[in-house]
């Protein structure tokens, strides 16, 4: 089955810009997780959507926001850009009905966008 | 969820066995251990998990210690396609709707196969 497909892979932007990402998870996957990756803080959880709600926050200015479709796939939004937005945008998705064992929770990412802004 | 240290970096020779350490001393009675990869730009990719018990799945085994402070991650006959950056993680399990998407990943270890 298809995995992950996140889009653009790549693009380039401008300080003060905005930018919108898009996920669409695997099919039948209902939890959408997107993160940040730079060389200097590495891996970092930005939000997480379950049911066009957003679930879980991790620690980033407003000017990153999110927002989950029916269908579950999901959108990233990153206003006012700045130089150190630069980086590795990751969105997962999991299965999770809540009857199914932990095993069955994994994260499948998807092969990322990476933001460059100049 | 309970910290993880790993080594920066590890070497392995093709064809021999990587064992990746992982210690997580404040890890809970009910908080899991899981692995996952990152070749070059490329999105993670889960290995394998456990709670106490040692686990094997077609990728690699993972070895947790009785007093499950630590654990370790083995790919029995490595392969230069093997070459990336290791993540231990330690959460929280489903129970209690704990938000699943949430990972804290550390830095890793950067492990490099050679031929």
């Amino acid at each position: 089955k298809a995995g992950v497909t996140q889009t653009p892979r790549y693009l380039i932007k401008t300080r003060g810009q905005q930018v919108t990402l898009s996920c669409s998870p695997i099919s039948g996957h209902r939890s959408v997780s997107w993160y940040q990756q730079t060389p200097g803080q590495g891996l970092q959880f930005l939000f997480e959507y379950f049911s066009e709600t957003q679930r879980n926050k991790g620690n980033f200015p407003g000017r990153f926001s999110g927002r989950q479709f029916s269908n579950s796939r999901s959108e990233m939004n990153v206003s006012t850009l700045e130089l150190g937005d630069s980086a590795l945008y990751l969105c997962a998705s999991s299965l999770e009905t809540g009857k199914l064992p932990e095993g069955a929770n994994v994260l499948t990412f998807g092969a990322g966008s990476r933001l460059t802004v100049l | 969820d309970a910290k993880t240290t790993q080594p920066p970096s590890m070497d392995c020779a093709e064809g021999r066995a990587a064992n990746l350490p992982c210690n997580h001393s404040t890890i809970s009675g009910n908080e899991y251990v899981y692995w996952y990869r990152q070749i070059h730009s490329q999105g993670p990719q889960y290995i394998i998990h456990g709670l106490k018990n040692n686990e094997t799945n077609e990728m690699a085994s993972l070895i947790i210690t009785e007093d499950r402070k630590s654990s370790t991650l083995i790919l029995p006959h490595a392969t230069l396609r093997d070459t990336a950056v290791y993540y231990c993680i330690v959460r929280h399990p489903r129970a209690g709707g704990t938000s699943y998407g949430k990972l804290t990943f550390g830095q890793g270890t950067i492990l490099t196969v050679h031929p």
